[in-house]
């Protein structure tokens, strides 16, 4: 089964720029997409296919993708951002769908 | 406005079964498939099956085949994850999540529903 890896956490101090990877067997090929959930809240889709963001969702937050890494990135990091942060896939040869393994953000 | 409404949270013993439930309101409910995924205490999201509420054609997680059924109810626009007989290990929050087809992500998530397994 396809499987996406992501670190455990990230810290970062307000004001700075926060780099969270999703690794994944040439999951360049894939769209993907990535939830932010709060302490105690459901999870909330904030990029969508590689790079786009759902209305209300704020342009700090943007995403890339190729090779065997995806990438978010929330810049100008406000303390508001602290949360879990998952990246998903849909693996087609399984039709499937795969989460990453999540990564904490703190905010110093 | 796109609701999901899921069912209040359950208390219950080994070998019990269990259905709770997850309401779709503001769209067309037929139109779009409707999943469930599990979060354990202190654990990453489990992608555990879906449904498409138009003709009932279900999808599960290997993880999961054989240990719950999901179906739906398209009259009354209500989704519903069950167990047979529940074991400690089913103990978790649960979300029911709406899937946009053409991108293969989730949209929108219901509030959760916790299912706490104990004798």
């Amino acid at each position: 089964s396809y499987v996406l890896t992501q670190p455990p956490s990230v810290s970062v101090a307000p004001g700075q720029t926060a780099r969270i990877t999703c690794g994944g067997n040439n999951i360049g090929s894939k769209s993907v997409h990535w939830y932010q959930q709060k302490p105690g809240q459901a999870p909330v889709l904030v990029v969508y296919d590689d790079s786009d963001r759902p209305s209300g969702i704020p342009e700090r937050f943007s995403g890339s993708n190729s090779g065997n890494t995806a990438t978010l990135t929330i810049s100008r990091v406000e303390a508001g951002d602290e949360a879990d942060y998952y990246c998903q896939v849909w693996d087609s040869s399984s039709d499937h769908y795969v989460f990453g393994t999540g990564t904490k953000v703190t905010v110093l | 406005e796109v609701q999901l409404v899921q069912s209040g949270a359950e208390v219950k013993k080994p070998g019990e079964s269990l259905k709770i439930s997850c309401k779709g309101s503001g769209y067309s409910f037929t139109s779009y498939w409707i999943g469930w995924v599990r979060q354990m205490p202190g654990k990453g999201l489990e992608w555990m099956g879906i449904i498409y509420p138009g003709d009932s054609d279900t999808r599960y997680s290997p993880s999961f085949q054989g240990q719950v059924t999901i179906s739906a109810d398209k009259s009354i626009s209500t989704a519903y994850l069950q167990w047979s007989s529940l074991k400690a290990s089913d103990t978790a929050m649960y979300y029911c999540v709406r899937l946009v087809g053409a991108g293969n992500y989730f949209d929108y998530w219901g509030q959760g529903t916790l299912v706490t397994v104990s004798s």
